[in-house]
């Protein structure tokens, strides 16, 4: 079973800090990540792809990856209520069709 | 450009009873999916399609049925519907294999009771 694994939360920040958001991984033959943002009752929405080890920037996002260690986590600096929300990670094998969720981290940014 | 395009958005059923769910795109992407997510629970894949007429199950297959007669539309059957199937579901689509799924329908909340 290749699984995604991701802290449930909530993860509580205040408002202008960052939070970090991690995720780890079992299938070593995985080649994409990528970070969907979740609003309650609302269908995923991409937020960020990243394929190659490093730090991939957009916005207020940061993405991180290191495969040797199989971790991916999400960086979101200045932190605002709106970003309240569940962050899943997910991954695609170089062989795969699909993705492969997390369950999810619950974000909450406290004014 | 209305993207992925889900009906219904509420259901509810009763034990036994067959529906099917219904997922069109618009933009022309060979590759679709359907994803069912539980409380609390990540996405877990249902079926997928890489084309018109070519199917595959995904980790969570029974109970459910596809069909993908024209590239725009693919169908999710549920027969004999059971409390399990108790679930929103989503619909996918990805513009290629390696990408990717970046366009969801608004998903279908289905109370099978």
């Amino acid at each position: 079973q290749k699984e995604v694994e991701q802290n449930s939360g909530p993860l509580s920040v205040p408002e202008g800090a960052i939070a970090s958001l991690n995720c780890t991984y079992s299938d070593r033959g995985s080649q994409s990540f990528f970070w969907y943002r979740q609003y309650s009752g609302k269908s995923p929405e991409l937020i960020m792809s990243i394929y190659s080890n490093g730090d991939k920037e957009d916005g207020r996002f940061t993405a991180q990856l290191n495969k040797a260690s199989q971790y991916v986590s999400l960086l979101i600096r200045d932190s605002q209520p709106s970003d309240s929300a569940t962050y899943l990670c997910a991954v695609k094998a170089n062989s795969g069709y699909a993705l492969n969720f997390g369950k999810g981290t619950s974000l909450l940014v406290t004014p | 450009n209305a993207g992925v395009t889900q009906t219904p958005k509420f259901r509810i059923l009763k034990i036994g009873q067959s529906m099917t769910l219904q997922c069109t795109q618009d933009m022309n992407h060979n590759y679709m999916y359907w994803y069912r997510q539980d409380p609390g629970m990540g996405l877990k894949l249902i079926y997928y399609s890489v084309g018109a007429g070519i199917t595959d199950k995904g980790e969570v297959p029974n109970g459910y049925n596809v069909s993908r007669s024209t590239t725009e539309d693919f169908p999710l059957r549920l027969e004999l519907a059971a409390p399990s199937q108790t679930s929103v579901y989503f619909c996918a689509s990805n513009v290629d294999r390696s990408g990717p799924e970046a366009f969801f329908g608004q998903g279908t909340r289905l109370t099978v009771v």
